[in-house]
């Protein structure tokens, strides 16, 4: 299986902050590779596919990029609402995993 | 907009067999691939596997022995079952859509509201 790491596993931001998480991957996935956001209760919702793109209705404050082994997902301005934690996902190959998971708290 | 229901037991007995049932609402089950994925505080989100509307499936192989993913298309339902279960697969299940059609190797867009279920006697 593709093991996927994200760092860092909590973080502490102010509104207007600029943020961002890293994602690796055990090996190379070219660019498969999805963010979801999750709010506590929720289901995941997806955020950004293809490493880049960005799924219909989300801001555009969150951008991602990367290729290979490393990844990022940045939110270039927090707002309130973008308090959750976010997951990575590869959809490279079978078995598709996910990342721990970066909890984005307010500071 | 299509939308996803999970549907089954909240608790199941150790060594028995789990059953969830998901809905396709809004659109159909035609031409995308569904997934099965499951989240528990000890594992995180784990993929379970996927079923093509043509009945084609995919399994993640820590579950393969146990897993079987199965479609209606009359009913626009897929559904899983998992057989001898442990309180290690207590867990939130989640049925959810591929983003492309015909295309498995995407993100996962449109995701049901999870159900609970937990595994005890």
């Amino acid at each position: 299986d593709i093991q996927m790491t994200q760092s860092p596993s909590s973080l502490s931001a102010s509104v207007g902050d600029r943020v961002t998480i890293t994602c690796r991957a055990s090996q190379s996935i070219s660019t498969y590779l999805n963010w979801y956001q999750q709010k506590p209760g929720k289901a995941p919702n997806l955020l950004i596919y293809s490493t880049s793109a960005l799924q219909s209705g989300v801001p555009s404050r969150f951008s991602g990029s990367g290729s290979g082994t490393d990844f990022t997902l940045t939110i270039s301005s927090l707002q309130p609402e973008d308090f959750a934690t976010y997951y990575c996902q590869q959809s490279y190959n079978t078995p598709y995993t996910f990342g721990q998971g970066t909890k984005l708290e307010t500071k | 907009q299509v939308q996803l229901q999970e549907s089954g037991p909240g608790l199941v007995k150790p060594s028995e067999t789990l059953s969830l049932i998901c809905t396709v609402s809004g659109g159909s089950i035609g031409s995308y691939y569904w997934s099965w994925i499951r989240q528990s505080p000890g594992k995180g989100l784990e993929w379970i596997g996927h079923i093509y509307y043509s009945g084609s499936t995919n399994y993640n192989p820590s579950l393969e022995s146990r897993v079987t993913i199965s479609v209606d298309t009359s009913k626009n339902q897929f559904s899983l079952n998992l057989s001898s279960v442990t309180a290690a697969d207590t867990a939130v299940y989640y049925c959810a859509r591929h983003l492309r059609p015909s295309y498995s190797y995407s993100g996962m867009d449109v995701w049901g509201q999870g159900t609970t279920v937990t595994v005890s006697s």
